[in-house]
C-alpha cells in the first residue's frame, strides 16, 4: 500500500525566501504524485503533479517539484515567496493499480513572514 | 463548468438528529470521493465512487454513516444520528480516468454538531 510523509507541521519563511515543502513517499508501484493547496475556508486546489516524462513538474502560482526515484521524494519549491502563499499544503500519491484513490499526507502549514 | 458543487456550505443540528450532505460532481467525471477533515486527524477519505458504484467503504467510519450515489450527477453522505464528534469538514471531490488527472475537491460542508 502506498502511504505519504510530509516532513514538518509546519514551516514559516520570509516574503521573498526560498520556500521548500518536503514529501516522500512509498509505492510498490512507479506512483502519480501531486501537490494539493488549501487556502482557509477552502477546499484543495491542485498545484502540480507528476504522471510519467519530466521529473521536474512546474504548477501554478510559480511552484515547481522533482520527482526523485532514489530518494522516493517529491519535494516542492517556490524561488520567492509571497505573502499570497500561506496556506496549507498537501503532498499525495496514488498507486496506479488503485483505481484513481489518492493518499493525502497530513499537510504542511506555510507561513510567510514580512 | 461550475466546479464541484457541495450543499450546504455550513449545517448546525443537534445530536442525534439526520445529516444529509449533498454533491454534485463535475459532468463527466467518473469517480467520487467524499472526504472528512479534522485539525485532529487530516484529511480522512470515507468512501469513493467509480461509475457511481461504491469502490471502498472501508473509511467510513460507524454505520451511523451512509453514502449513495443514484446516478453520474449526484451524491449524499447522511449521518444517522449525529453526534458531536462528527463536526468536521466534508469534502467532496471527483475526477475522471485512471486517476492521474487529480480531483477536483468542492468548498467543503462544515458540520456542527451540538
Amino acid at each position: 500500500a502506498q502511504s505519504v510523509t510530509q516532513l514538518g507541521s509546519h514551516v514559516s519563511v520570509s516574503e521573498g525566501a526560498l520556500v521548500l515543502l518536503r514529501c516522500n513517499y512509498s509505492s510498490s508501484v512507479p506512483p502519480y504524485l501531486f501537490w494539493y493547496v488549501q487556502y482557509p475556508n477552502q477546499g484543495l486546489q491542485l498545484l502540480l503533479k507528476y504522471t510519467t516524462g519530466a521529473t521536474l513538474v512546474k504548477g501554478i502560482n510559480g511552484f515547481e517539484a522533482e520527482f526523485k526515484k532514489s530518494e522516493t521524494s517529491f519535494h516542492l519549491t517556490k524561488p520567492s515567496a509571497h505573502m499570497s502563499d500561506a496556506a496549507e499544503y498537501f503532498c499525495a500519491v496514488s498507486d496506479r493499480s488503485s483505481a484513481s484513490k489518492i493518499i493525502f499526507g497530513s499537510g504542511t502549514r506555510l507561513s510567510i513572514r514580512p | 463548468d461550475a466546479g464541484v458543487i457541495q450543499s450546504p456550505r455550513h449545517e448546525v443540528t443537534e445530536m442525534g438528529q439526520e445529516v444529509t450532505l449533498r454533491c454534485k460532481p463535475i459532468s463527466g467525471h467518473n469517480s467520487l470521493f467524499w472526504y472528512r477533515q479534522t485539525m485532529m486527524r487530516g484529511l480522512e477519505l470515507l468512501i469513493y465512487f467509480n461509475n457511481n458504484v461504491p469502490i471502498d467503504d472501508s473509511g467510513m467510519p460507524e454505520d451511523r454513516f451512509s453514502a449513495k450515489m443514484p446516478n453520474a450527477s449526484f451524491s449524499t453522505l447522511k449521518i444517522q444520528p449525529s453526534e458531536p464528534r462528527d463536526s468536521a469538514v466534508y469534502f467532496c471531490a471527483s475526477t475522471e480516468g485512471a486517476g492521474d488527472y487529480g480531483y477536483t475537491f468542492g468548498s467543503g460542508t462544515r458540520l456542527t454538531v451540538v
